[in-house]
C-alpha cells in the first residue's frame, strides 16, 4: 500500500544549525511528493513539492530532492531560525480507487532555540 | 482574500449530539476536502468534492456527511457524535486535482471534543 514515514519529533535545534527531517515513502507508480508546514495556531501551507524523480523542490531556504532509488524526500535547511519553529508534514499523492488522494506522514515538530 | 475559513474554532459535544462544521473558500476552487488529524497521526481524508453537487468518500467517512451546493461552501455534518470523533478537523481547497501536483490550501482547523 501507500504510506509515508517521518522521523519522530520533537526535533530541537539551536538557531543557525543545519536541519534534516527524514521522510521515506512506499507507493505504487510515480507519486508527487510534498512538504507542508503548520505554524502555531494556523492551518497547513505548502512549503515545497516535487513531481518526478530527481526533482528538487525549494522554498524559503528549505530544499528536498525526490530520490526514487531510496524512496526518500528528506527536508533540509542550511541555517534555521526561530521563526522556522513549526510542525512539518511530508505527503505523497496516491491513486486510491481511481481518485488521487494525499497520504500524510505523522508530522515532525521542530523547535528552534535562540 | 480570506482563503479558507472554518467555524467554529473549538467545540465540545456530548455523545449523541450532532453538529455541522462550516467551511468556506473565496478562491473559486473546484476541489474541496475534509480531513481529520488525530494526535501523533497524519491527516486522514474524510470526504472530498470535485465541484458543486459532487462529493465522494475518502478514507474515513463513517459517521460523517457532506454536501456541496455552491462552489464556496463545503459543510461537514456529524450525526450522533461519538468519542472516537474527538479530533482536529481541517478543511482544504485546491484549484485542480492531485495528478498535477496542485497545492491544497488549508483552513485553521476546528478542535472538536466529544465527551
Amino acid at each position: 500500500g501507500n504510506s509515508v514515514t517521518q522521523m519522530e519529533g520533537p526535533v530541537t535545534l539551536s538557531e543557525e544549525a543545519f536541519l534534516t527531517i527524514n521522510c521515506t515513502y512506499t507507493a505504487t507508480g510515480y507519486p508527487s511528493l510534498f512538504w507542508y508546514v503548520q505554524y502555531p495556531g494556523e492551518g497547513l501551507q505548502l512549503l515545497l513539492k516535487a513531481t518526478k524523480a530527481d526533482d528538487k523542490g525549494s522554498n524559503k531556504g528549505f530544499e528536498a530532492t525526490y530520490r526514487k532509488e531510496t524512496t526518500s524526500f528528506h527536508l533540509e535547511k542550511g541555517s534555521v531560525q526561530v521563526s522556522d519553529s513549526a510542525v512539518y508534514f511530508c505527503a505523497l499523492s496516491a491513486n486510491m480507487d481511481s481518485n488521487y488522494q494525499l497520504i500524510w506522514g505523522a508530522g515532525t515538530k521542530l523547535i528552534i532555540k535562540p | 482574500n480570506a482563503g479558507v475559513t472554518q467555524t467554529p474554532k473549538f467545540r465540545i459535544l456530548k455523545i449523541g449530539q450532532s453538529m455541522t462544521l462550516q467551511c468556506t473558500q473565496d478562491m473559486n476552487h473546484n476541489y474541496m476536502y475534509w480531513y481529520r488529524q488525530d494526535p501523533g497521526m497524519g491527516l486522514k481524508l474524510i470526504y472530498y468534492s470535485v465541484g458543486a453537487g459532487i462529493t465522494d468518500k475518502g478514507e474515513v467517512p463513517n459517521g460523517y456527511n457532506v454536501s456541496r451546493s455552491t462552489t464556496e461552501d463545503f459543510p461537514l455534518r456529524l450525526e450522533l457524535a461519538a468519542p472516537s470523533q474527538t479530533s482536529v478537523y481541517f478543511c482544504a481547497s485546491s484549484y485542480g486535482g492531485l495528478p498535477g501536483g496542485n497545492e491544497q490550501f488549508f483552513g485553521p482547523g476546528t478542535r472538536l471534543t466529544v465527551l
